[in-house]
């Protein structure tokens, strides 16, 4: 099992520029969730997706932030116009159903520098 | 409001040197408590669950329990790899959301 994948790895960009950040969750899960971490506030959830379907977005900052899954195996987080602030490492983490359904298994981050 | 409180922040100990790393919780209603293990530059790896106080659970050299106000995650001779940032999260009964603590960063040195 390949895990959760992330891409990119790293993004540097500049302030009020397009960012879009994607995840491919573990196959046959069917939960995904966004998370933020960054040293002052530690790890924070920013929208949680069942079967596809945003449950809640109460976590994302502010309407310049925006989450899709198209599809099961798809979701992306895109954050347009960035600023500074959003420096972070983004993690997207999947869960499956079932017995293990309290277990989040996390992508390897995405690593965002706005300039 | 739920939420999660780790200490100590940081923790430095000698290979051999046995300790705990402490996790308070808050919550209405527990579903389920997390311990992850997170190594720089990567993401937060599972390590346990525990749902009801008196729960206990191991793993190598680590071991957690579970009361009705905190956790605790032990290390036996603890080694230099075992050197990370452990993460605690609760879960609310009849919720989703997963709150995290800030973390202990473990330094075990040789």
């Amino acid at each position: 099992d390949a895990g959760v994948i992330q891409s990119p790895r790293h993004e540097v960009t500049e302030m009020g520029q397009e960012v879009t950040l994607r995840c491919k969750p573990i196959s046959g899960h069917n939960s995904l969730f966004w998370y933020r971490q960054t040293m002052m506030r530690g790890l924070e959830l920013l929208i949680y997706f069942n079967n596809n379907v945003p449950i809640d977005d109460s976590g994302m900052p502010e309407d310049r932030f925006s989450a899709k899954m198209p599809n099961a195996s798809f979701s992306t987080l895109k954050i347009q116009p960035s600023e500074p602030r959003d420096s972070a490492v983004y993690f997207c983490a999947s869960r499956a159903g079932g017995p293990l359904r309290d277990t989040q298994y996390f992508g390897p981050g995405t690593r965002l520098t706005v300039l | 409001e739920d939420q999660v409180t780790q200490s100590p922040e940081a923790l430095r100990l000698q290979e051999g040197e046995s300790s705990s790393l402490n996790c308070s919780y808050t919550v209405s209603g527990l579903r389920g408590l997390f311990w992850y293990r997170q190594d720089p530059g990567k993401g937060p790896e599972f390590l346990f669950t525990l749902y009801s106080a008196g729960e206990e659970k191991e793993k190598e050299r680590l071991k957690a329990t579970l009361t009705k106000k905190e956790s605790f995650l032990h290390i036996t001779a603890p080694k230099p790899e075992d050197s990370a940032t452990y993460l605690c999260a609760v879960q609310a009964a009849g919720g989703f959301k997963t709150i995290f603590g800030a973390g202990t960063r473990l330094f075990v040195k040789a």
